[in-house]
């Protein structure tokens, strides 16, 4: 089983759309999550840490269930700049190291 | 805005051959890593680095791969001899500490391509 599983999409929508990413992850000793964002052929960047009792940033909300090993990523009122691969990202269990997800890649479609 | 930077941004290199990449983390950080990603597959984590040791590596940073930290600034990984299947996109990232939701900030990646 892969330690961070994804969607790999592509997920199209049109601009205004609501999208919802979801994730999930093998290790349950995992203490900490996030969602970055990689535009095509660039660095991955933070888009936001996730914690357990969930958290909102502007039209992004992401949930974490914890029993179920599940992450989700919510986007509201779709940009044509939010178009990129999301990437679900996973720490801990005696790792200092990050661990990715392959991404789920968003096409905001004009 | 601080941010790491990473030279060269495109390196092509024969196989057998040794390439040096080179990043420079944000001034106050602390912590040091390498990542890599091949073309089409995920981010995979290679080496992490602290207090001028490995803290942690993963099972593809093997006796081909070594890091150090030459001087104040810099931060390198060296591939002794490459093989094809090196060929990918480097990643240096670096966090001011090791808390659990402490950022890391990836730079730009180094493209590798061993022919």
């Amino acid at each position: 089983r892969k330690e961070v599983e994804q969607d790999p999409g592509p997920f199209n929508v049109p601009e205004g759309a609501t999208v919802a990413f979801n994730c999930t992850y093998s290790n349950s000793a995992s203490q900490s999550f996030f969602w970055y964002r990689q535009d095509c052929r660039k660095e991955p960047k933070l888009l936001m840490s996730v914690y357990s009792s969930g958290n909102e940033d502007g039209r992004f909300t992401a949930q974490l269930n914890r029993a179920s090993q599940y992450i989700s990523l919510l986007i509201r009122d779709s940009k044509l700049s939010d178009s990129a691969t999301y990437l679900c990202v996973v720490r801990g269990g005696g790792r200092r190291a990050l661990t990715f997800g392959s991404g789920t890649r968003l096409q905001v479609q004009p | 805005e601080p941010e790491v930077t990473q030279t060269p941004s495109h390196q092509v290199t024969q196989m057998g051959q040794e390439v040096i990449l080179r990043c420079v983390p944000i001034s106050n950080h602390l912590y040091f890593y390498w990542y890599r990603q091949i073309l089409g597959q995920k981010v995979e984590f290679l080496v992490s680095f602290y207090n001028n040791e490995i803290s942690e590596k993963s099972e593809i940073f093997d006796d081909q791969f070594s890091v150090e930290r030459p001087d104040g600034s810099n931060f390198t990984l060296k591939i002794r001899s490459t093989k094809l299947e090196d060929s990918a996109m480097y990643f240096c990232a670096s966090s001011e500490t090791y808390t659990s939701y402490n950022e890391q900030f990836f730079g730009p990646g180094t493209r590798l391509t061993v022919l």
